[in-house]
């Protein structure tokens, strides 16, 4: 049964990079599967950011097109999500989830990410 | 393109029904047999309760389903219990590799 698991720092300066990793266990990323970064602003809903094939083909959120980047480490088993130019509104938590044609299952538990000085 | 628009709150009874509305566009959910539906318990991750708008994952309760009428999908909860309680959220696509959420919806259980 795949398993995710989200890390990375959870203090981000503002105008600064936030830089998070997505790592799978129980099943393989070379998989033909996408891998989906979702977030969500504290009290807020969800927000799709974007999706990575496992050749490494990426989806963007017109809404974050320019500022995200998403990644694939096979070698790691892991996916990973760079947005740049943060500021407070970019504070949520942080989802990676597996993309099953245009639907989500299973996600990882979140990481939380705040943008302050 | 936006969100998905759903009622911000609904409520119900412990037996009862409940449905929750999820309006699109023609470019999304009018589009596409492609809605889910995900169950976001308190200070937990979504969890996928229907997918491909009526469709459930094993081990998804059948009091949950999901239907559409044009733009606008429904997820709809049979005989509701008391761990019914949270927030629901659906998701359409939208074309050109694009998804879309809706803002949720916090049922209560009264």
């Amino acid at each position: 049964q795949v398993q995710l698991q989200e890390s990375g720092p959870g203090l981000v300066r503002p105008a600064g990079t936030l830089s998070l990793t997505c790592a799978v266990s129980g099943d393989s990323i070379r998989s033909n599967d996408w891998w989906t970064w979702v977030r969500q602003p504290p009290g807020k809903g969800l927000e799709w950011l974007g999706e990575i094939s496992h050749g490494g083909n990426a989806n963007y959120s017109p809404s974050f097109r320019g500022r995200v980047t998403i990644s694939i480490d096979m070698s790691n088993n892991q996916v990973s999500l760079n947005l740049k130019s943060v500021t407070a509104a970019d504070t949520a938590v942080y989802y990676c989830a597996k993309t099953v044609l245009t639907w989500f299952d299973p996600w990882g538990q979140g990481t939380l990410v705040t943008v302050s000085s | 393109q936006s969100a998905l628009t759903q009622p911000a709150s609904v409520s119900g009874s412990p037996g009862q029904s409940i449905t929750i509305s999820c309006t699109g566009a023609s470019s999304d959910v009018g589009s596409y047999n492609l809605v889910s539906w995900y169950q976001q318990l308190p200070g937990k991750a979504p969890k996928l309760i229907i997918y491909e708008g009526n469709k459930r994952p094993s081990g998804i309760s059948n009091r949950f389903s999901g239907s559409k009428s044009g733009d606008t999908a429904s997820l709809t909860i049979s005989g509701l219990q008391a761990d019914d309680e949270a927030d629901y959220y659906c998701c359409s696509y939208a074309g050109t590799s694009l998804v879309f959420f809706g803002g949720g919806t916090k049922l209560t259980v009264l």
